[in-house]
């Protein structure tokens, strides 16, 4: 089975922390993304790789950077943490070309106070 | 830009019966892929159908299936003998298919389904 693991379910963290969410993947995929989950806006594309230390933007960067020294592992990084990022983070991977299908990770609930 | 709306926040049906939920689109491509993820509770996305827009027939995926109307950009999933396990949110997504494709996904707002006994 493909996996996709991020490594907290749930994360609490004050105003202007600096914060590390970490994804690992376990099928060579070349994809990864990041995507932010909020109520009423579905998800949204914060950054994506599509290799080793290759990254884009997405649709909603301000605020967060990424990190993909190695193909299996895709972190995205708050600098400043703010209340307005607390959100609902999913990161996926897919090895593109054909092969559209992406797989999910099971979300980090990321709470800033 | 492409975009994708899910316009019913939540639904509900009874067990053992038939749900459609509603999704539509705008793009510019011709050639694209559309698809149906499925969020339950324990918040694992899980893949549900997919739809290459060039195909003219209509996906199925055992008592799932689509509704692909591409001229008027729509994408409807149809959940046949609805399930206690079917209770979960569904989005709807686009991806850009050709050269460049890098596996973006656009996701629609989602809707919540609850299915009950």
């Amino acid at each position: 089975d493909v996996k996709v693991t991020q490594s907290s379910r749930y994360l609490v963290k004050r105003t202007g922390e600096k914060v590390f969410l970490e994804c690992v993947q376990d099928m060579d995929h070349e994809n990864m993304f990041w995507y932010r989950q909020d109520p009423g806006l579905g998800l949204r594309l914060i950054y994506f790789s599509y290799d080793v230390k290759m990254k884009e933007k997405g649709d909603i960067p301000e605020g967060y950077s990424v990190s993909r020294e190695k193909k299996e592992r895709f972190s995205l990084i708050l600098e400043s943490a703010s209340t307005n990022q607390t959100s609902m983070y999913l990161c996926a991977s897919s090895s593109g070309g054909a092969n559209t299908e992406a797989f999910f990770g099971q979300g980090t609930r990321l709470t800033v106070v | 830009a492409q975009t994708v709306t899910q316009s019913q926040p939540e639904m509900s049906v009874q067990e053992a019966e038939t749900v459609t939920l509603s999704c539509t689109y705008d793009t510019s491509e011709s050639n694209y892929y559309l698809f149906w993820y499925k969020q339950p509770p324990s918040r694992q996305m899980i893949l549900v159908i997919r739809q290459e827009a060039y195909k003219q027939q209509n996906a199925t995926e055992n008592r799932f299936s689509v509704n692909f109307q591409k001229a008027a950009k729509s994408f409807s999933l149809k959940i046949s003998d609805s399930q206690l396990g079917d209770t979960a949110m569904y989005f709807c997504a686009f991806m850009k298919h050709g050269s460049g494709n890098t596996g973006k996904l656009i996701f629609g707002q989602g809707t919540t389904l609850q299915v009950k006994p």
